[in-house]
């Protein structure tokens, strides 16, 4: 099993849909918690922590489920420039730092 | 725009050429990354300094060396590679490398091309 797993997608979507992704994990230690955003040929960019009472910015919610070891990511209404590749971002203790995994990306496309 | 500056922003090497990856960041960072990325594939870590040291090596192969000069600048110096090395090298920066809820910050990378 994958440490950190998404369904790789594409999610095709109508502008002003709302989409929603998740992402499991498989160490039960992990302590924090990130999605990315990476647009083609780009770098990844933070787009938000995911704290345990959830967290919104914007369009965007967060959510983390410590029990079922999974994080949801929500977008509202979305704008074509929401299309990109949304990673989801793990970290656990390894001994002396916490060391990032990343999941392998949700393609999003929003479409006219 | 990132304020972890990469260079180049691409390179086209020979399997028997030596060249070297840059990478600068002033936000006061501590912690500095190698990561690799192929297309469609997630980043996946190479190597992490912290303070200047080497704190992790991924079982890197020894043609990919890294250096950290000072607390602002990591290389990556690269010798001998094989055409499947070939791939968005990106470097990265955080806080901190055992902070709770450290945030990366990455360059706009390096694509490079082994023929």
């Amino acid at each position: 099993r994958k440490e950190v797993e998404q369904d790789p997608g594409p999610f095709n979507v109508p502008e002003g849909a709302t989409v929603a992704f998740n992402c499991t994990y498989s160490n039960s230690a992990s302590q924090s918690f990130f999605w990315y955003r990476q647009d083609c040929r780009k770098e990844p960019k933070l787009l938000m922590s995911v704290y345990s009472s959830g967290n919104e910015d914007g369009r965007f919610t967060a959510q983390l489920n410590r029990a079922s070891q999974y994080i949801s990511l929500l977008i509202r209404d979305s704008k074509l420039s929401d299309s990109a590749t949304y990673l989801c971002v793990v970290t656990g203790p390894t001994g002396g730092g916490n060391k990032l995994t990343f999941g392998t990306g949700t393609q999003l496309k929003v479409e006219l | 725009d990132t304020e972890v500056t990469q260079t180049p922003k691409h390179l086209v090497m020979g399997m028997t050429n030596k060249k070297s990856l840059k990478c600068e960041q002033h936000m006061g960072h501590r912690a500095m990354y190698w990561y690799k990325q192929k297309a469609k594939k997630p980043p996946e870590l190479m190597f992490v300094y912290s303070y200047e040291k080497l704190s992790i090596n991924e079982s890197v192969p020894s043609r990919f060396s890294p250096e950290c000069p000072n607390s602002s600048l990591l290389n990556l110096h690269l010798h001998a590679l094989q055409p499947e090395d070939s791939a968005l090298y990106l470097c990265a920066s955080s806080q901190d490398w055992d902070g709770p809820n450290e945030k990366l910050f990455f360059g706009s990378g390096t694509q490079l091309s082994v023929l």
